[in-house]
């Protein structure tokens, strides 16, 4: 069965710093990826997806990922956070055919202003 | 584009009665639903999947007869806690896919806060 592992429970930063949260999945076929935002109070919100082609995507609010295949990784980045990042990153794959979304588990990132 | 909406934001009820979920797809035509519970700071856990017109498929360890999925429009999916106890108080959220604008794509309603006493 397909699963998602995301490494970073909490990561707290500074605004101004970079950030990088992990995001491996488990599933050998063709997958589609996405990442969520979750911000308090809020429901989820799409931050970027890769269905195929550039495996460098870029989403909303200067948030890109990267997909490295040989690696079953789906990196989220943003070189430079800014206070209103403060929410919940959920990282989440759907296996090509199928119609199951996984989540990880999530992040929970606090920006320090 | 791609709207869903869930009704009601937020339910309190009383152990042992049933609440109702509905979840509409506003601008598309939803050929899939899912319903996902989210505890508190945790992740979602799909629940179930409908399509439209049969019957839902419920991920293991999910009661089919306390969880009551409808499908029943292209546009609606409704949840029915039954005989609800308060360890099924969470965070109910679903999701709609349709043929355009993305089919792999799966859209997020707002959720629905249940708490049960």
């Amino acid at each position: 069965a397909q699963s998602v592992s995301q490494h970073n429970h909490h990561v707290i930063l500074s605004e101004a710093a970079s950030l990088e949260l992990g995001c491996n999945y488990s599933y050998g076929g063709t997958v589609n990826l996405f990442w969520y935002v979750q911000y308090p109070g809020q429901h989820l919100q799409l931050l970027l997806k890769y269905f195929s082609g550039d495996p460098l995507v870029k989403g909303i609010k200067g948030f890109e990922a990267e997909f490295i295949k040989s690696k079953f990784s789906f990196n989220l980045r943003k070189p430079s956070v800014q206070w209103s990042d403060t929410a919940e990153y959920f990282c989440a794959v759907n296996a090509g055919n199928n119609n199951d979304m996984r989540f990880g588990a999530g992040t929970r990132l606090t920006v320090k202003p | 584009g791609a709207v869903v909406s869930q009704h009601p934001s937020r339910v309190i009820c009383k152990s042992g009665t049933s609440v109702k979920i509905e979840c509409r797809s506003l601008d598309f035509q939803a050929t899939t639903m899912f319903w996902y519970r989210q505890f508190p700071k945790q992740s979602l856990m799909l629940m179930a999947t409908s399509n439209e017109g049969s019957k839902a498929t419920y991920e293991q360890g999910v009661e089919k007869d306390k969880f009551l999925i409808n499908h029943a429009s292209l546009t609606l999916s409704t949840l029915t806690v039954t005989s609800a106890h308060p360890e099924d108080s969470s965070f109910y959220i679903c999701s709609a896919r349709g043929r355009r604008p993305g089919y792999n794509e799966q859209f997020f309603g707002p959720g629905t806060r249940l708490t049960v006493l």
